[in-house]
């Protein structure tokens, strides 16, 4: 099946510095990529959609300047996470829809900002 | 995008026993999902329900789904140890442009 190779998948940061999350479809093409955010023990938070070519749409509440999301590639789309701090800590996880009705999912970035 | 809810928040159950979920939704949608996710990893699909399914099974694994409560269950039987994760559901709404909107998600327990 679809597989989506997300790096890293563990990553401990300083406050302050920026880290970038990659994704990428190993097998498909992806012209959209969709970036969920997850708290422990909460579910999945959809915080944009990229589009490969085009800007990003962000949901409501998510800054696009901190959350910077590139989809230059229809086999790469990146989430870099800027200025981070503390809160900004979480398990972040991309997805790529597949065929007319299926996604694959990253296994999943968990960021730590100390 | 607006979360469903799930109860029971939180299931534990013995090995052997079956294992029951329930996913309220908000929207009209094309299609719902079960995913399940160990602590810590990503998602795994289980199984998809389209809107003009009723009842859908997978091995062990039951969904049904009724449009007019906007509801979905999952079942899952003759549980296992191994079955111990949080599950949750998810919708592709119609008009969403394929965005899933997933629910608060159901941790279960399944002692040995």
């Amino acid at each position: 099946g679809a597989v989506v190779s997300q790096h890293p998948s563990r990553v401990i940061c300083k406050s302050g510095t920026s880290v970038k999350i990659e994704c990428r479809s190993l097998d498909f093409q992806a012209t959209t990529m969709f970036w969920y955010r997850q708290f422990p023990k909460q579910s999945l938070m959809l915080m944009a959609t990229s589009n490969e070519g085009s800007k990003a749409t962000y949901e409501q509440g998510v800054e696009k300047d901190k959350f910077l999301i590139n989809h230059a590639s229809l086999t790469l789309s990146t989430l870099t996470v800027t200025s981070a701090h503390p809160e900004d800590s979480s398990f972040y996880i991309c997805s790529g829809p597949q065929g007319a009705y299926g996604y694959t999912f990253g296994s999943g970035t968990r960021l730590t900002v100390v | 995008s607006q979360q469903g809810e799930e109860d029971p928040q939180a299931l534990s159950i013995q090995e052997g026993e079956n294992a029951t979920m329930n996913c309220s939704y908000k929207t009209s949608i094309n299609n719902l999902q079960w995913y399940r996710q160990n602590s810590g990893r990503g998602l795994v699909h289980l199984i998809l329900i389209r809107s003009n399914e009723r009842e859908k099974h997978s091995g062990r694994l039951r969904v049904t789904l009724d449009t007019s409560k906007k509801s979905s269950s999952l079942l899952i039987t003759a549980s296992r140890a191994a079955d111990t994760a949080s599950y949750f559901c998810a919708t592709d709404a119609r008009g969403s442009a394929r965005q899933l909107t997933f629910g608060s998600g159901t941790q279960l327990t399944v002692l040995p």
